[in-house]
């Protein structure tokens, strides 16, 4: 089946340095990908859609100097969250997709700790 | 736009027993719907999808969901659990051919299997 590979799982880092998610489709080719933040015990908020080679579409709220998303191939996709602050500590998942009419494949998360 | 409530947000029940996770979703489009479950600490996994055709769709560990259009219902549901079934479930509707065709999700359903 298709397999997204996020990395890394588990960040700790201190307030004011940045932070980069790696988001891979590993045996297909996403046309789009998406970022999601998942506090606890809650729903998805969808973050930003991303295709291939064009710029990000983000969500009303979602700071796009503060949350940088680059799309550089069918298989990746990046977000770096920048001088993080410990209010955006978070569980950080990327999910991808082929086509609207097939499912998302997701990565299994990020947890995002700030100090 | 798409809006999707899952009525339960908390439903227990005993192992072997029967279960049902309700979805209500409204949208001025025709949309393709998705079950998803999330275990602790992890990503999304698809267990079903509805596109077109049949109403009634099995997906993996033995659930199935059926789609009711004029209620604009999915619920999704499984003859007997196991403890393992333990998780997070979530609906999700995309609309057809427009905005991007993102996915609305609701705000998901803990389903607790006790011994």
């Amino acid at each position: 089946g298709a397999v997204v590979s996020q990395h890394p799982s588990w960040v700790i880092c201190k307030s004011g340095t940045s932070v980069k998610i790696e988001c891979r489709s590993l045996d297909f080719q996403a046309t789009t990908m998406f970022w999601y933040r998942q506090f606890p015990k809650q729903s998805l908020m969808l973050m930003a859609t991303s295709n291939e080679g064009s710029k990000a579409t983000y969500e009303q709220g979602v700071e796009k100097d503060k949350f940088l998303i680059n799309h550089a191939s069918l298989t990746l996709s990046t977000l770096t969250v920048t001088s993080a602050h410990p209010e955006d500590s978070s569980f950080y998942i990327c999910s991808a997709r082929v086509a609207p009419d097939q499912p998302q494949h997701f990565g299994d998360g990020t947890r995002l700790s700030i100090l | 736009a798409q809006s999707v409530t899952q009525l339960d947000s908390q439903v227990p029940v005993f192992e072997e027993a029967p279960v049902e996770l309700r979805c209500n979703y409204s949208s001025s489009v025709s949309v393709y719907l998705f079950w998803y479950v999330q275990y602790p600490n992890q990503g999304l996994q698809l267990l079903l999808k509805y596109l077109s055709g049949s109403t009634l769709v099995k997906g993996i560990n033995g659930f199935e969901a059926e789609f009711n259009k004029s209620q604009t219902s999915f619920h999704l549901r499984k003859p007997s659990v196991h403890i393992s079934d333990t998780a997070e479930y979530f609906c999700a509707v995309t609309p057809y051919n427009t905005n991007a065709g993102k996915s609305t999700f609701g705000d998901g359903t803990t389903l607790t299997v006790k011994p």
